[in-house]
């Protein structure tokens, strides 16, 4: 199975910062990655779809970059409502695997 | 509107079985994939199951392989999920999500979820 490690786990940040969260590969998935924000209580939301395609209604804040094992997700700017989990998937190959998720906290 | 709606979660004992749905509007179901993921409580997400369009390709994570099956029926736009053999370590939300058609699989569009807890 393809092993997906997100880093950091957990982070704090202020509303205007710029933060990155990095998702590596245990072997390369091409740019079959995807990531979705997770609220609380809620079902999760795809933000970017292979490496770097941002869905159709996500802010133009989020972005996405990286291909073979190495992926970040950029927040440019944070806003309240980007205090969440976000999970990095990759869809290269079944057993499709997530990322153990960051938490995204208010500083 | 986009509309995913699962149904069928509850409490069961191990060993016990349950049949999970997903009515589905709004979007083009025949031609999605669709998948089921799951998520313990205060733990990260788990796929699944996923099944082709058509039916014809269907594929299980490990841990769920011979006890669970997923099925679909395009003249209703649903999705099942019949889960027998249940074990503590079924117990989550259930969520069933669409990719649309290709070789590129992502989850969008998904449902609220259903909890299924497995106890004694």
């Amino acid at each position: 199975d393809i092993q997906m490690t997100q880093s950091p786990s957990s982070l704090s940040a202020s509303v205007g910062d710029r933060v990155t969260i990095t998702c590596r590969a245990s072997q390369s998935i091409n740019s079959y990655l995807n990531w979705y924000q997770q609220r609380p209580g809620k079902a999760p939301r795809l933000l970017i779809y292979s490496a770097s395609n941002l869905q159709s209604g996500v802010p133009l804040t989020f972005s996405g970059s990286g291909s073979g094992t190495d992926f970040t997700l950029t927040i440019s700017s944070l806003q309240p409502e980007d205090f969440a989990t976000y999970y990095c998937h990759q869809s290269y190959t079944t057993p499709y695997t997530f990322g153990q998720g960051t938490k995204l906290e208010i500083k | 509107e986009v509309q995913l709606v699962e149904s069928g979660g509850g409490l069961v004992k191990p060993g016990g079985t349950l049949r999970l749905s997903c009515a589905t509007s709004g979007f083009t179901f025949r031609t999605h994939t669709m998948s089921w993921v799951r998520q313990a409580p205060g733990k990260g997400l788990e796929w699944v199951s996923s099944i082709s369009s058509n039916g014809g390709y269907i594929y299980y994570a490990d841990s769920v392989k011979g006890r669970f099956t997923i099925s679909r029926d395009n003249a209703k736009e649903s999705l099942f999920l019949q889960m027998n053999n249940l074990r503590a370590a079924d117990t989550g939300v259930y969520y069933c999500a669409g990719s649309p058609g290709g070789d590129r699989v992502w989850f969008d569009p998904w449902g609220q979820g259903t909890l299924v807890t497995v106890s004694s």
